[in-house]
C-alpha cells in the first residue's frame, strides 16, 4: 500500500485515441503532481496542484489536460498523443515544502 | 544550465560493503532542500532520505546517510552494508521555492547493482 495509487498500471493506445489516467491519493495530502518520465531523461514535472488549483504547467502540450475535482483525486486526460509521449507517468503527493512526495507506481503508457 | 548533477550512469558493489552515489546541485537559494529516491525495476519511486539547507547535522536514515557538503554544493548517498534488494535506480532531486508545494528537480539517475 503506497498511499498513492495509479490506474491503470500499464496503458497501449492509438494516436487518436482518447484515455484519462487516474491517482488517488489517501494521505491527506494537500498538492498532487504528474510528471513524465522517458528513457534516459529525468522526471520532467508536468502539472501541480495545491489545494485543487492547478498552480503550475510546465509548457505542457494540450494534449495532456489534467483534472483535479478535489484533493484527493488528479486525472490526466489523454488525447491525440503522439509515439514520444510514450513513458512512465508518475503520480506523487505532498503535505507541505520540506515533506517528502509520495510516489505511485507509475502508468507505463505506450503511443502506437 | 543543469541543478541536478549525477555523474555515475552505473555503479557496482558487492554485497555488504557500503557505496556512495554522487550527486552535485546548482541553486542560488539560501533555503532549499535535497531528497534522493529509489526506483527499483517496477517503477514506483521510493523517498529514502531528506536534508535541508539549514540543517547542520547530516542527515541519516538507517543504512542510508547523505554526506552534505554545502560549500562544494553536494548531497552524496551513502548506503552502508548493501543489500541485493539495493539494486535499483537512485535519484537526487532538490526542492527550491518557498510555496506550500514542492518544484522538485530530478538529476538523471544513477544505476546501482548490487552483487552477491
Amino acid at each position: 500500500e503506497t498511499g498513492v495509487t495509479q490506474t491503470p498500471r500499464h496503458l497501449v493506445m492509438g494516436m487518436t485515441n482518447k484515455k484519462s489516467l487516474k491517482c488517488e491519493q489517501h494521505l491527506g495530502h494537500n498538492a498532487m503532481y504528474w510528471y513524465k518520465q522517458s528513457a534516459k531523461k529525468p522526471l520532467e514535472l508536468m502539472f501541480v496542484y495545491n489545494f485543487k488549483e492547478q498552480t503550475e504547467n510546465n509548457s505542457v502540450p494540450s494534449r495532456f489536460s489534467p483534472e483535479c475535482p478535489n484533493s484527493s483525486h488528479l486525472f490526466l486526460h489523454l488525447h491525440t498523443l503522439q509515439p514520444e509521449d510514450s513513458a512512465l507517468y508518475l503520480c506523487a503527493s505532498s503535505q507541505d515544502n520540506n515533506q517528502p512526495q509520495h510516489f505511485g507506481d507509475g502508468t507505463r503508457l505506450s503511443i502506437l | 544550465a543543469q541543478k541536478i548533477t549525477q555523474t555515475q550512469p552505473g555503479m557496482f558493489v558487492q554485497e555488504k560493503e557500503a557505496v556512495t552515489l554522487d550527486c552535485t546541485y546548482d541553486t542560488s537559494d539560501q533555503s532549499y532542500g535535497l531528497f534522493w529516491y529509489k526506483q527499483p525495476s517496477s517503477g514506483e519511486m521510493i523517498f529514502l532520505i531528506y536534508q535541508g539547507s539549514y540543517d547542520e547535522q547530516n542527515a541519516t536514515e538507517g543504512r542510508y546517510s547523505l554526506n552534505f557538503q554545502k560549500a562544494r554544493k553536494s548531497a552524496n548517498l551513502v548506503i552502508s552494508a548493501s543489500q541485493l534488494g539495493d539494486s535499483a535506480m537512485y535519484f537526487c532531486a532538490m526542492r527550491e521555492g518557498h510555496t506550500g508545494f514542492q518544484k522538485l528537480v530530478f538529476g538523471t539517475g544513477t544505476r546501482l547493482l548490487v552483487s552477491p
